[in-house]
């Protein structure tokens, strides 16, 4: 298996433009969870889906972020409109179960100028 | 209020002696606790883990020690080398996985001098 896939890898966009991460998790994997990394903050935990529901979004920062999972291969997460301070590293993760080990994606790096 | 604490941000250690990164946590819900390892530019990935139930767990190099009472916890490193040169996230997860998944800390840069 190719692992957790995250596209693109880097984005740099105009304050109030809409962006949009994509991932494709490790087939078979039932939970997808969407994190962001800052310095001041480190990883946190914005969004999790078992089975392509969303099953905690209480870390979502506020209603200009949204996430979705039409099917079990792909999810999104969009910002919509952004902000300077939205600039951060987003990781994708699955796994198996929920507490079993978390598979990361590379990465996409958000700058929003 | 962080749940999970990495206090010391970076940490300098001389190739083949023993790196020990510490981790903190409040939660007395936590049960189950995991060590990442991130490169720049990767994402972290999974190195060791420990429930619980114990209070060692031991990989290859790597050992994990937990001190439930303490509610601490401590990945060892001996030898170190410098392919370990990364930073180090500290993760904790609920009794049956909970509602928030895994909570990380914010991670500890390991240095290995040569």
């Amino acid at each position: 298996d190719a692992g957790v896939i995250q596209s693109p890898r880097h984005e740099v966009t105009e304050m109030g433009q809409e962006v949009t991460l994509r991932c494709k998790p490790i087939s078979g994997h039932d939970y997808l969870f969407w994190y962001r990394q800052t310095m001041m903050r480190g990883l946190e935990l914005l969004i999790y889906f078992n089975n392509n529901v969303p099953i905690d979004d209480s870390g979502m920062p506020e209603d200009r972020f949204s996430a979705k999972m039409p099917n079990a291969s792909f999810s999104t997460l969009k910002i919509q409109p952004s902000e300077p301070r939205d600039s951060a590293v987003y990781f994708c993760a699955s796994s198996l179960e929920i507490q079993e080990t978390q598979y990361f994606g590379p990465g996409t790096r958000l700058l929003v100028l | 209020d962080q749940q999970v604490k990495q206090n010391s941000p970076s940490l300098s250690v001389q190739e083949g002696r023993i790196s020990i990164l510490n981790c903190d946590y409040t939660n007395s819900m936590f049960d189950y606790f995991l060590w990442y390892k991130k490169y720049p530019a990767e994402g972290p990935t999974f190195l060791i883990s420990i429930s619980s139930i114990k209070d060692k767990n031991e990989d290859g190099r790597f050992t994990v020690f937990l001190n439930k009472s303490a509610k601490h916890l401590s990945l060892h490193i001996v030898p170190s080398q410098p392919g370990d040169s990364a930073v180090y996230f500290c993760a904790a997860s609920p009794v049956g996985g909970g509602a928030d998944g895994l909570t990380f800390g914010k991670g500890t840069h390991l240095i290995i001098q040569p």
